[in-house]
């Protein structure tokens, strides 16, 4: 089983759709969660973190479920610019600075006109 | 705040050269700096991670006399490919963590990447 599984995509949604992603992870003991976007041959960057009592941040909310070992993003009103693969990342180690980052493969986000 | 750079963005090299890739923070203390390599289509593979002034920590499965880390100061680590071959051929990325003031950093930021093409 892999430590942190998304569902591939693609999600190929209209603008103004409100799309929901999935993560599921292995390690009961993972200390902090987040999402990252990866445009294509681009590196990651930081979407959001996740906590237990859920996060939004604008259109985009983040939701961690530690019980169900459940991650979850949810775009609203989705934009062109969106389109994107979608990273689901947990960390493994410890809360100082010298944490693992483990990357789920991704799900790949299509939104057209 | 919390820019990593890398160089080059991207290397074309024959098989059998070794190829030298930097990581910088610009901005802040890098104490932990990660490698990582992408092959398209996958996810991002954690290579090895080191600690300033230390010997790297390589994953399962990573030759640690092929991928040569040094990580001697707080804002720059560097990645050796040595005799590389086509099958290295691949989207290294770099990605830092430690300190802004006093601050510890909560999750790492990543470089632009380096696309390496060996031929």
């Amino acid at each position: 089983r892999k430590e942190v599984e998304q569902d591939p995509g693609p999600f190929n949604v209209p603008e103004g759709a409100t799309v929901a992603f999935n993560c599921t992870y292995s390690n009961s003991a993972s200390q902090s969660f987040f999402w990252y976007r990866q445009d294509c041959r681009k590196e990651p960057k930081l979407l959001m973190s996740v906590y237990s009592s859920g996060n939004e941040d604008g259109r985009f909310t983040a939701q961690l479920n530690r019980a169900s070992q459940y991650i979850s993003l949810l775009i609203r009103d989705s934009k062109l610019s969106d389109s994107a693969t979608y990273l689901c990342v947990v960390n493994m180690g410890g809360m100082d600075s010298s944490y693992k980052l483990i990357f789920g493969s991704g799900t790949r986000l299509l939104v057209r006109p | 705040g919390a820019v990593v750079s890398q160089h080059p963005s991207w290397v074309i090299c024959k098989s059998g050269t070794s190829v030298k890739i930097e990581c910088r923070s610009l901005d802040f203390q890098a104490t932990t700096m990660f490698w990582y390599r992408q092959f398209p289509k996958q996810s991002l593979m954690l290579m090895a991670t080191s600690n300033e002034g230390s010997k790297a920590t390589y994953e399962q499965g990573v030759e640690k006399d092929k991928f040569l880390i040094n990580h001697a100061s707080l804002t720059l680590s560097t990645l050796t490919v040595t005799s590389a071959h086509p099958e290295d051929s691949s989207f290294y990325i770099c990605s830092a963590t430690g300190t802004s003031g006093r601050r510890y950093m909560d999750t790492q930021y990543f470089g632009p990447g380096t696309r390496l093409t060996v031929l």
